[in-house]
């Protein structure tokens, strides 16, 4: 059974339209994480809510946005996506407990975002 | 700074054999954990294996191991016995004690493998 679901797998935006991706998780895990991975690359990442406290990359541009509004459930919004915006979004999610390395994250099968 | 090296971009190996995917790190911090996730084409990213830094042995589940040479700073994933469903991209990951929440990838390997 799917642990971290991601929905929709594949989603199609006109340039400039909010769009929103959604990811849930069954594990109960205090950390979830979005990445975004182009073709061919590491997945990068944008942002992560450690519990509720939410973690901005440095480099994530401001038309990206996170919500968290519960233990299960995390959303991506991309408030005006460009062409740039097309690629794979992956959720992961992880329990970190103190400093501990071994925090394997999980990941769901990813939304793929074209934007025409 | 912490960085992850995968030097091999594409690998092509015939099933039924072995398979080395290198992997080199830099780390100025003494305990820290290493990862390898395989993406098929579907694109999840699958958890294979972990390393930690302190672990006397080698880590293994099932055919994958990780050949941890700490000195060199090295963490290969060797697979056994190849499969054609061990075609994939295999990304190496590691994560530091001083970041523990957040990891960071290699640039992969795609890995194919010939009937």
């Amino acid at each position: 059974d799917a642990m971290v679901i991601q929905n929709p797998r594949y989603q199609v935006t006109q340039f400039g339209k909010p769009v929103t991706l959604s990811c849930s998780q069954t594990l109960n895990h205090n950390v979830m994480y979005w990445y975004q991975q182009k073709s061919s690359q590491a997945p990068k990442l944008l942002f992560h809510y450690y519990d509720k406290d939410f973690n901005n990359e440095a480099d994530t541009p401001d038309n990206f946005q996170s919500r968290r509004p519960n233990t299960s459930f995390c959303f991506l919004d991309i408030r005006s996506p460009g062409l740039g915006d097309a690629a794979m979004y992956l959720c992961a999610t992880s329990r970190v407990a103190g400093a501990a390395t071994r925090n394997i994250q999980y990941f769901g099968a990813g939304t793929r975002l074209s934007v025409l | 700074a912490q960085k992850i090296t995968q030097t091999q971009p594409g690998m092509f190996v015939q099933e039924k054999e072995a398979v080395t995917l290198d992997c080199t790190y830099d780390t100025s911090d003494p305990s820290y954990g290493l990862f390898w996730y395989k993406q098929p084409s579907s694109g999840e990213m699958i958890f294979l294996i972990y390393q930690g830094s302190y672990d006397q042995q080698n880590a293994t589940e099932g055919r994958y191991s990780l050949n941890f040479q700490k000195a060199r700073k090295s963490a290969n994933l060797v697979i056994s016995a190849s499969q054609l469903g061990d075609s994939a991209m295999y990304f190496c990951a590691m994560r530091e004690y001083s970041s523990a929440s957040k990891i960071i990838f290699g640039s992969g390997t795609r890995l194919s493998i010939r009937p």
